[in-house]
């Protein structure tokens, strides 16, 4: 089974500075997805980025990039020019294919990061 | 998202009783999920559905049973609720290619 790992409970960062989000996961899977997911307050999860295990190029979303280190089993998400409204909990998630070519599975979550970001 | 609904958004309840909730897409997805999120636990899966009336269990399903008579509508029940079972309750829809989608979410409370 896999297992995704959060370090951070909690992180604190300054508006505008730059924060690191840690995750490591555990597969012996060569061919996976994942994922970082925002949750602020009002409880949506919403998708900040996802990572396909096959493509070595680091993917970026504006002001959100990931670290993948695949060989590491590493996947962090640094944040650049935070926001007051970057302020929730993360999630990191992982996601086999259920079936060979396709890109259903089931999502593996870490156990989350609260990020505070103050002004 | 307007994609998907779930409903109630809360609900209190006693021990012992029955409890159904609903989840709703209009995107014609294939695949439906149904997550519980817990302190310290982060999402764990209970059961999914990979099309009408096939469904499988997850990594938390006991005490759990889920129904999928239409693609749209993927139903999770609670038999005879326990304390032990209140938590904040997801489904979502999607796939990996084009990303994961959630309702909002039901808090359930068992007393």
């Amino acid at each position: 089974a896999q297992t995704v790992t959060q370090s951070q409970p909690e992180m604190s960062v300054q508006e505008a500075e730059t924060v690191t989000l840690s995750c490591t996961y555990d597969t012996s899977e060569n061919n996976y997805y994942l994922f970082w997911y925002k949750q602020p307050p009002s409880r949506q999860m919403i998708l900040v980025i996802r990572q396909e295990a096959y493509k070595q190029q680091n993917a970026t979303e504006n002001r959100f990039s990931v670290n993948f280190q695949k060989a590491a089993k590493s996947f962090s998400l640094k944040i650049s020019d935070s926001q007051l409204g970057d302020t929730a909990m993360y999630f990191c998630a992982f996601m086999k294919p259920l079936a060979g070519g396709t890109s259903y599975g089931k999502l593996t979550f870490g156990q989350g990061t609260i990020l505070t970001v103050h002004p | 998202d307007a994609g998907i609904t779930q409903s109630p958004r809360h609900k209190v309840t006693e021990t012992g009783t029955p409890v159904t909730l609903r989840c709703h897409q209009t995107e014609n997805h294939r695949y439906m999920y149904w997550y519980r999120q817990d302190p310290g636990h982060g999402l764990r899966l209970i059961h999914y559905s990979y099309g009408v009336k096939d469904t499988d269990k997850g990594e938390v399903s006991d005490g759990y049973s889920v129904s999928r008579s239409k693609t749209e509508d993927f139903l999770l029940t609670l038999e005879s609720a326990t304390s032990s079972q209140t938590s904040v309750y997801f489904c979502a829809i999607g796939a990996a290619n084009y990303g994961y989608t959630f309702g909002s979410g039901t808090r359930l409370t068992v007393v």
